[in-house]
């Protein structure tokens, strides 16, 4: 069974540093990578697609993705009170088609100012 | 981009009564959709999803049902509610079968009493 693990926390990081979020998943195939955002009572934002080994930014996010060690991983630098959020990590295994995505149950970011 | 109108956004029912969300999508055509629930404290579960017209398939054994009557539009319906589809209901697409990511729409936030 293809699984996706996250800490649920909740990780407390200081306003200003790097909030750092991991996940790892089970299967050596996996094809592509999402990192969506959830505040509490909303729907699922995506912020970041990677798809090849290494580091992807945008803006304040930087995705790593290393297939070897099956584990891609979120930083958010400076960080602010706005990104206090559930951050779901989700995988697309090889070949999974409509049903291939699987989330991990999220891990709860607190941004303390 | 495509966009997701998804109603209600709250719905409060009864044990017993039906039910019916709806979906629509603009800015895309022939999208995969999908119906994901959200327990409280949970992560997503996928409901059912669709690769086109008529096209259902069934993720997990309930008491729901699911049909997509036009390209664009994909229904979420059950004869009777139970307490335990209480959840936050998500409505998501893709604009293909291969490494495009979810988008949701803003979901309805069901109660069954």
């Amino acid at each position: 069974q293809k699984e996706v693990e996250q800490n649920s926390g909740p990780l407390s990081v200081p306003e200003g540093a790097i909030a750092s979020l991991n996940c790892t998943y089970s299967d050596r195939v996996s094809q592509s990578f999402f990192w969506y955002r959830q505040y509490s009572g909303k729907s699922p934002e995506l912020i970041m697609s990677i798809y090849s080994n290494g580091d992807k930014e945008d803006g304040r996010f930087t995705a790593q993705l290393n297939k070897a060690s099956q584990y891609v991983s979120l930083l958010i630098r400076d960080s602010q009170p706005s990104d206090s959020a559930t951050y779901l990590c989700a995988v697309n295994w090889k070949g999974g088609g409509a049903d291939g995505l699987t989330f991990g149950k999220g891990t709860h970011l607190i941004i303390q100012p | 981009s495509q966009t997701i109108h998804q109603w209600p956004a709250t719905l409060v029912q009864p044990v017993g009564s039906p039910l019916s969300l709806e979906c629509t999508v603009e800015g895309t055509s022939n999208p995969n959709l999908y119906w994901y629930r959200q327990a409280a404290g949970r992560g997503l579960q996928l409901l059912f999803y669709s690769v086109g017209i008529g096209q259902i398939s069934s993720e997990v054994p309930q008491n729901l049902s699911a049909s997509r009557p036009q390209d664009r539009q994909f229904i979420l319906s059950s004869k009777k509610l139970l307490l335990s589809d209480s959840g936050f209901y998500l409505c998501a697409c893709t604009r293909d079968r291969g490494n495009s990511p979810l988008h949701f729409g803003n979901g309805t936030r069901l109660t069954v009493t």
